[in-house]
């Protein structure tokens, strides 16, 4: 069965610039959890998606956005970058919606802002 | 709000010791998840613990889940190389996920 999957690995952009990121769950799964992970610091919570819905964000401004796909894949977008954005984006999935379900990991993407 | 903190942020133990984190919640959590992230890697799912004092063993890792259902403890028993990483607790409560600050570890051979 094949894990969750993430792109791309690694992205290059500019100030100003708008980031995309692509994450697909694991099959059956239908919650999608975006994370950042700047260089030494734990994980952010950014975004949680269950059925297509956003259920939840973090403490991150209105310039981080997503959405969840009717085949429970991801994207999230990073409007108006900042040199602070650079960081890795994790994504996870569980297979509902519920606090006990354990979240599997994707390999990430790693965004550098210049 | 909700936050959960974990101690020490960083750990170095000579190969052999044993080694501990410590996760502590503001607000009672329904269970606690601990994962671990290698260097350049992922976070992966280590266990669950559900139940008020409840003690899970894996071969040299113990987790301990306290009374409360407030904080939780990760213990290594005699560390080998192989467990440098951090490792990182995950407190439900409702629907929502709160990971822990992390605690790095570095074993010394």
């Amino acid at each position: 069965e094949a894990g969750v999957t993430q792109s791309p690995t690694h992205l290059i952009k500019t100030r100003g610039q708008q980031a995309t990121l692509r994450c697909s769950p694991i099959s059956g799964h239908t919650s999608v959890y975006w994370y950042q992970q700047a260089l030494g610091l734990g994980l952010q919570f950014l975004l949680w998606y269950d059925e297509g819905e956003e259920r939840n964000r973090g403490n991150f401004p209105p310039r981080f956005s997503g959405r969840q796909f009717p085949n429970y894949s991801s994207e999230l977008n990073v409007n108006a970058l900042e040199l602070e954005d650079s960081a890795l984006y994790l994504c996870a999935s569980s297979p509902g919606a519920g606090s006990t379900d354990t979240q599997y990991f994707g390999p990430g993407t790693r965004l550098t802002v210049l | 709000g909700q936050q959960v903190m974990q101690i020490p942020q960083y750990q170095h133990v000579q190969e052999g010791e044993d080694f501990t984190t410590y996760c502590n919640s503001s607000t009672t959590l329904s269970n606690i998840q601990w994962y671990k992230q290698r260097p350049g890697g992922h976070p992966v799912f280590l266990i669950q613990l559900v139940k008020s004092g409840e003690v899970k063993k894996q071969k040299r890792l113990t987790f301990q889940f306290g009374e409360a259902k407030k904080n939780s403890s990760l213990h290594i028993t005699a560390t080998q190389t192989t467990d440098v990483g951090t490792y990182f607790c995950a407190g439900g409560t409702g629907n929502q996920f709160y990971f822990g600050t992390g605690t790095s570890l570095t074993v010394i051979p």
